[in-house]
């Protein structure tokens, strides 16, 4: 089955600057990849999706960049906000199968 | 559209008592997915069900765990004889479609504790 690697698990940065967040995963059928953001005590939230026919997508602050040949996909962050501080979850699926998760990171934005 | 509805949202359980876990996805979507989030981890995948199937039960422990999505209501997860280590937040999720082809959106979950 898929196995999805995440790092880092924890991650601290100025706010203002960027943030990068990377995962790995096993399955090479997978090919739609969502993010989700988890604040304390909250749901999980889906911020951002790739889907495996497109390298790139970006949303204001927020783009992911997708791999398939490497396996790898990545969440990055821009002019970081303290209210981006969270837990940001990256997962894996394809065809028919639920979402894999990874460990998740936890961001702290230190103003 | 009331989104992924979760109930009840904590619940207390003294340990060999069964807890009863409720979902309602939402509107127009016919998937739906079971988590366990224990504190300080990430989402572990227990079961994904349609409408009256279980299409993926992979990540339920063999014991104790139940779930179902019958015709006519929520989906239900079912613990029996609950034990300490069955505390955490169980997280609900639903798409209209499976895998690649829907979004899957989170209910705020139920917070479990076993005592």
């Amino acid at each position: 089955g898929e196995n999805v690697e995440q790092h880092p698990s924890t991650l601290s940065v100025q706010e203002g600057d960027s943030a990068v967040i990377k995962c790995t995963y096993s399955d090479s059928a997978s090919n739609y990849f969502p993010w989700y953001k988890q604040e304390l005590g909250k749901r999980p939230q889906l911020i951002i999706d790739i889907r495996s026919n497109v390298g790139e997508k970006k949303d204001q602050r927020i783009a992911v960049t997708l791999n398939k040949t490497a396996k790898h996909f990545s969440l990055h962050i821009t002019e970081t906000q303290p209210e981006d501080s969270a837990v940001y979850f990256c997962a894996a699926s394809g065809g028919n199968t639920p979402l894999v998760f990874g460990k998740g990171t936890r961001l702290s934005v230190i103003a | 559209n009331a989104g992924v509805m979760q109930n009840p949202r904590h619940l207390v359980r003294r340990r060999g008592q069964e807890a009863r876990l409720r979902c309602s996805p939402m509107k127009g979507h016919s998937h739906v997915y079971w988590y366990r989030q224990l504190p300080e981890e990430g989402l572990k995948f227990m079961v994904y069900l349609q409408k009256e199937n279980i299409i993926d039960e992979s990540g339920m422990p063999k014991e104790r765990f139940s779930a179902e999505f019958p015709k006519e209501g929520p989906s239900i997860l079912r613990i029996q004889q609950v034990v300490r280590g069955d505390s955490a937040a169980y997280f609900c999720a639903s798409s209209p479609a499976g895998g690649q082809s829907g979004e899957a959106f989170f209910g705020q979950g139920t917070r479990l504790t076993v005592v």
